[in-house]
């Protein structure tokens, strides 16, 4: 199984709507994270959390909004969907000590 | 402004020969160097890491190499072989020692193809 698992695997949506992209992971990890991805843009971090109760802006919250339901579950939401929040969508996670973080295997949405 | 730059988008070498993808960085506070291997339609997953205080680091047929005054790191593959057909991604953190933020910067990326 998978450590760190991402749902749904893509989606497809219209502008305007609200959807939550979710993340679990088993790998006990305290610190998650979610980054998008565009084509030719590497990847860019939207929110991260070093606890449940730590919750921090990245460099591309505008538009996004999180929830740290549980040390293993971190979801990422768009109140209100936009055609240029088009992209990859990965979840990653990471212990205190080691900066290695291990990703999940992507969400991709289309906003339509 | 763009902290970690790939300037090269793509790669192609022969299988067999050396790959040799770079990365520059321009916060000189970085002091943890990773690279990434990402596959079509998979989650990126780590390859390789270089702490600062070293400027060399070797795992099977990858090594990271660091040169700090010019803010250049570099990834050899040696030798190359078809599966290493990949985007590579440098990523670069601050504060490896306490207070770290933890927070990995990415470049874009390099397509690596490597042909039979």
């Amino acid at each position: 199984d998978a450590d760190v698992t991402q749902t749904p695997r893509n989606r497809i949506t219209k502008t305007g709507k609200r959807i939550m992209l979710e993340c679990s992971q088993t790998k006990g990890h305290d610190r998650m994270y979610w980054y998008r991805q565009d084509p030719g843009l590497g990847l860019r971090l939207i929110y991260y959390s070093f606890d449940v109760k730590d919750i921090n802006k990245g460099e591309i919250s505008d538009g996004y909004s999180v929830s740290r339901q549980a040390q293993a579950k971190f979801s990422l939401s768009l109140e209100s969907a936009i055609p240029n929040q088009t992209a990859l969508y990965f979840c990653a996670t990471a212990t205190p000590g080691f900066e290695t973080q291990y990703f999940g295997p992507g969400t991709r949405l289309l906003v339509l | 402004d763009q902290q970690v730059k790939q300037n090269s988008p793509s790669l192609s070498v022969q299988e067999g020969r050396i790959s040799i993808l770079n990365c520059d960085y321009t916060n000189s506070m970085f002091d943890y160097f990773l690279w990434y291997k990402k596959y079509p339609a998979e989650g990126p997953t780590f390859l390789i890491s270089i702490s600062s205080i070293k400027d060399k680091n070797e795992d099977g047929r990858f090594t990271v190499f660091l040169n700090k005054s010019a803010k250049h790191l570099s990834l050899h593959i040696v030798p190359s072989q078809p599966g290493d057909s990949a985007v590579y991604f440098c990523a670069a953190s601050v504060g490896n020692s306490g207070g770290s933020n933890y927070k990995l910067t990415f470049g874009k990326g390099t397509l690596l193809t490597v042909n039979p």
